[in-house]
């Protein structure tokens, strides 16, 4: 079965500063999906990034970018020129491409607070 | 486009009680899937339905249960509630099941 581990419930971060969050992961599996969600105190999950595994270029998505360590199964979050708006809690998530459907696997997260 | 929508946001039910709850996706997306959220065992995934088709489940007893409609729109349903079933319910669609968009969630509590 597979796991995510998010090993820091919580981080800080100043203003315009650049935190980063890690996730790693254990699966016998060699093609998958891997995902990063934000969940502001309003509850409503947003999807901040994607991976493919097959894909060695690190995904980008402009101040949110992820560091992927296919061998070392490892998947951080980059989060650059921090904003008061990315304060909120951070999930990593995996998805088997094998198993044809939307079954996530979560971390337990990590909350980011952002301090002005 | 309208994003997901969960009805009703908020529900207090009692131990013993039934209840069901409603997803609608997005317009075209056909998978939907259920995770429930609580503080002590985070997110867990429940199922998922494709074209009206359960296409996963996760490890939940069979209290909870589910079905899709022909145009997408997903039910979730849970029988005789116990306190730990007190969680924010969370529904996500997808066209694929591959990037999936959540919906705001219905926060169940059971007294």
């Amino acid at each position: 079965a597979q796991t995510v581990t998010q090993s820091q419930p919580e981080m800080s971060v100043q203003e315009a500063e650049t935190v980063t969050l890690s996730c790693t992961y254990d699966t016998s599996e060699s093609d998958y999906y891997l995902f990063w969600y934000k969940q502001p105190p309003s509850r409503q999950m947003i999807l901040v990034i994607r991976q493919e595994a097959y894909k060695q270029q690190n995904a980008t998505e402009n101040r949110f970018s992820v560091n992927f360590q296919k061998a070392a199964k490892s998947f951080s979050l980059k989060i650059s020129d921090s904003q008061l708006g990315d304060a909120a809690m951070y999930f990593c998530a995996y998805r088997s491409a094998y198993n044809q459907g939307g079954k996530l696997i979560f971390g337990q997260g990590t909350e980011l607070s952002v301090k002005p | 486009k309208a994003g997901v929508t969960q009805t009703p946001r908020y529900l207090i039910k009692t131990r013993g009680q039934q209840v069901t709850l409603s997803c609608s996706p997005i317009s075209g997306h056909r998978s939907v899937s259920w995770y429930q959220q609580t503080p002590g065992q985070g997110l867990q995934f429940l199922f998922e339905y494709f074209s009206e088709t359960q296409r996963n489940k996760g490890n939940f007893p069979g209290r909870f249960s589910g079905r899709q409609f022909s145009n997408s729109r997903s039910e979730m349903n849970v029988s005789t509630l116990e306190l730990g079933d007190s969680a924010l319910y969370l529904c996500a669609s997808s066209l694929m099941g591959y990037e999936q968009f959540f919906g705001p969630g219905t926060r169940l509590t059971v007294l």
